[in-house]
């Protein structure tokens, strides 16, 4: 099946820091989410993004389906960006999301 | 227009015991999918529902069972409980429009004792 690797697993920042978040998969996807897991576990949507450049305020996201893979930017940190940010992908018009294991950033004030 | 729900948002079993869990999707959603996320295994899919149907299932044994009825509304059920159920069950609707993105509810957290 399909795999899903994120990077880094870890990731600590002080408040007004940039980061970059990637996300690798190892097939072709009809669907690309970026969702932040809130503290009492709700997966919040990010971004619908099976190719292409997107942006909401202080993120933004891009992917590149030739090449396989994804990149979250978070600008300007804050700590309310704190959780664990998830990959999640679906091939062949499957509503099935494979999730990659996530990436846990911790915002310092 | 209103979010995805589920129903209890926290439940306590014991061994042996069968729950149900409940999922309202959002309005004009058909498609339902359940995920069972544990730290160890992480997020992973059970099934996915539409008009009534199961058209996918996840690696998961046959204790864990679901069903959608005719207002898209869903139930997933396990049978004879092990600890290791131990979970939070995220439910995901989906409007089966021109793309596949999903819509996850706040979640179920189950605990086996």
């Amino acid at each position: 099946g399909i795999q899903v690797e994120q990077s880094p697993p870890d990731l600590i920042l002080q408040e007004g820091a940039n980061s970059t978040l990637r996300c690798n998969f190892s097939d072709s996807v009809n669907n690309l989410q970026w969702f932040h897991q809130n503290p009492w576990g709700q997966l919040i949507n990010l971004f619908y993004i099976p190719s292409g450049t997107k942006q909401n305020g202080r993120l933004s996201a891009t992917t590149v389906a030739t090449e396989r893979y994804s990149l979250l930017y978070i600008s300007s940190s804050q700590t309310t960006d704190s959780g664990v940010y998830f990959c999640a992908v679906a091939m062949d018009s499957s509503y099935k999301l494979i999730f990659g294991s996530g990436t846990r950033l911790l915002v310092r004030p | 227009k209103a979010g995805v729900t589920q129903t209890p948002r926290y439940l306590i079993k014991t061994r042996g015991q069968q729950v149900t869990l409940s999922c309202s999707p959002i309005s004009g959603h058909r498609s339902v999918s359940w995920y069972q996320q544990t730290p160890g295994q992480g997020l992973q899919f059970l099934f996915e529902y539409f008009s009534e149907t199961q058209r996918n299932k996840g690696n998961f044994p046959g204790r864990f069972s679901g069903r959608q009825f005719s207002n898209s509304r869903s139930e997933m059920n396990v049978s004879t409980l092990e600890l290791g159920d131990s979970a939070l069950y995220l439910c995901a609707s989906s409007a089966l429009s021109a793309t596949y993105e999903q819509y996850f509810g706040p979640g179920t957290r189950l605990t086996v004792t």
